[in-house]
């Protein structure tokens, strides 16, 4: 069961373009949502988080965007640069009590391309 | 430098003989994890240690084992290695739970 959903497995912007990568989950007890971003032979790096109380974080050419009712998160970058070309994860947690405390769950991850 | 150190990147070996895949960090991390990383599956989480002596599973944790003896160290054990074990796998560490982890380099791992 895939409670952290990313349905395209890749995206393809122009260099300046907005890129949206998306992601949808299933579990209601998820309470903190986070993106990574891994470049080949290189382990995943934390890029941008959003806790569940908030529908909106924001880091220079970063955005997260939570929608709580839809069980959907999406991460824009913007503007695009070539070296934004990576795979990014989309990720999950039930940060408080629970039986699935302690637990990040992971999206199947999105390859994103730039294009100069 | 902060980082998170695996052993060893790259591990050909045959079904059955044991072995260990080592992780360490130098940041004084509570947390760590294992992940490994398969197509169309993203990253799934094998084991995690909130402290030492402290070790739960994920959500794959069949033919995994794990320690935590002391704060830096999560060793990743494969008793028996089977060759649907092949992954690519990646050691985290956290200072509380899994929030904005540090991934090591990844271990790429082939059982034939």
């Amino acid at each position: 069961d895939q409670q952290v959903k990313q349905n395209s497995p890749s995206l393809s912007v122009q260099e300046g373009r907005i890129s949206i990568l998306n992601c949808d989950y299933t579990n209601s007890m998820f309470d903190y949502f986070l993106w990574y971003k891994k470049y080949p032979a290189e382990g995943p790096t934390f890029l941008i988080s959003i806790s569940s109380i908030k529908d909106k974080n924001e880091d220079g050419r970063f955005t997260v965007f939570l929608n709580k009712s839809a069980k959907h998160l999406s991460l824009h970058i913007v503007p695009s640069q070539p070296g934004d070309s990576a795979v990014y994860f989309c990720a999950a947690i039930v940060s408080v009590g629970g039986t699935s405390y302690g637990k990040l769950t992971f999206g199947q991850g999105t390859i994103l391309t730039v294009h100069p | 430098e902060a980082q998170v150190t695996q052993n060893p990147r790259y591990l050909i070996t045959v079904t059955g003989k044991k072995l260990t895949v080592t992780c360490s960090q130098n940041m004084n991390h509570e947390y760590m994890s294992w992940y490994r990383q398969d197509p169309g599956l993203g990253l799934r989480q094998i084991y995690y240690s909130m402290n030492v002596e402290v070790t739960d599973k994920g959500d794959v944790p069949e033919g995994y084992k794990v320690s935590r003896k002391e704060k830096r160290n999560f060793p990743l054990i494969l008793e028996s290695p089977s060759p649907n074990q092949t992954s690519l796998y990646f050691c985290a560490s956290s200072m509380r739970q899994a929030l904005e982890a540090f991934f090591g380099q990844g271990t790429r791992l082939t059982v034939v």
